[in-house]
């Protein structure tokens, strides 16, 4: 079973544009919300992440949106950038020191 | 300062046989995960370490897979007698609060 639901699949975005990406949970015990970016043949690195405690974070370009009541979180990218063309993951944790589980990737194309 | 590494970075092994991936942790950090990522997929949880201590290991697809490390810092996960689904990327992570930072992985692929 899925714990953390992920979309779209993929997304093409011009430069210069918006990118959102959304994810979903069930497990109100989820603490902690990162995304984290990654490139063909790396590992994932961690992009930005948020507490259930505030509903919005930005870092940059970067900026989560968070939605306890409706158990949702997304990704927005401003300005995207052909840089930003990469794979991003959400995921959700309970407490210090637990795995976190996945979504399954959204794949990100920027466009010049 | 240094990353997580992992060594090697690509294993290519007949079905059958046994492997051994190695996770160096980043230094101070006390807590360690393994990962296993298919291809087109997301990370999913194998086991994780705190210090030496093995506190979760509810991941680990089968009893041919096990997890050390013996002194708290670098890891290795062997996997014994491996099969063509044991294909994938296997991802460290070393974490000293909430935040994991991965390692590059190990791409295993079973012939």
């Amino acid at each position: 079973q899925q714990q953390v639901k992920q979309s779209p699949q993929s997304l093409i975005v011009q430069k210069g544009g918006i990118s959102i990406i959304n994810c979903a949970y069930e497990n109100t015990a989820f603490d902690y919300f990162p995304w984290y970016q990654q490139f063909p043949g790396k590992g994932p690195a961690l992009l930005i992440a948020i507490r259930p405690d505030v509903s919005e974070k930005k870092e940059g370009r970067f900026t989560i949106s968070f939605n306890k009541s409706a158990k949702q979180f997304s990704l927005h990218i401003m300005d995207s950038q052909p840089g930003d063309s990469a794979t991003y993951f959400c995921a959700a944790s309970r407490n210090t020191g637990n795995q976190f589980y996945f979504g399954t990737g959204t794949s990100l194309t920027v466009i010049p | 300062g240094a990353g997580v590494s992992q060594s090697p970075r690509y294993k290519v092994a007949k079905r059958g046989q046994d492997v051994a991936l190695r996770c160096d942790p980043i230094s101070g950090h006390v807590s360690l995960f393994w990962y296993q990522q298919a291809l087109g997929q997301g990370p999913e949880f194998l086991t994780y370490f705190q210090n030496e201590a093995q506190l979760d290991k509810s991941g680990l697809p089968s009893d041919r897979f096990f997890a050390e490390r013996p002194e708290g810092s670098v890891s290795t996960l062997k996997i014994q007698r491996t099969q063509q689904e044991d294909s994938a990327v296997y991802l460290c992570a070393s974490s000293l609060a909430f935040e994991q930072y991965f390692g590059p992985g190990t791409r295993l692929t079973v012939t």
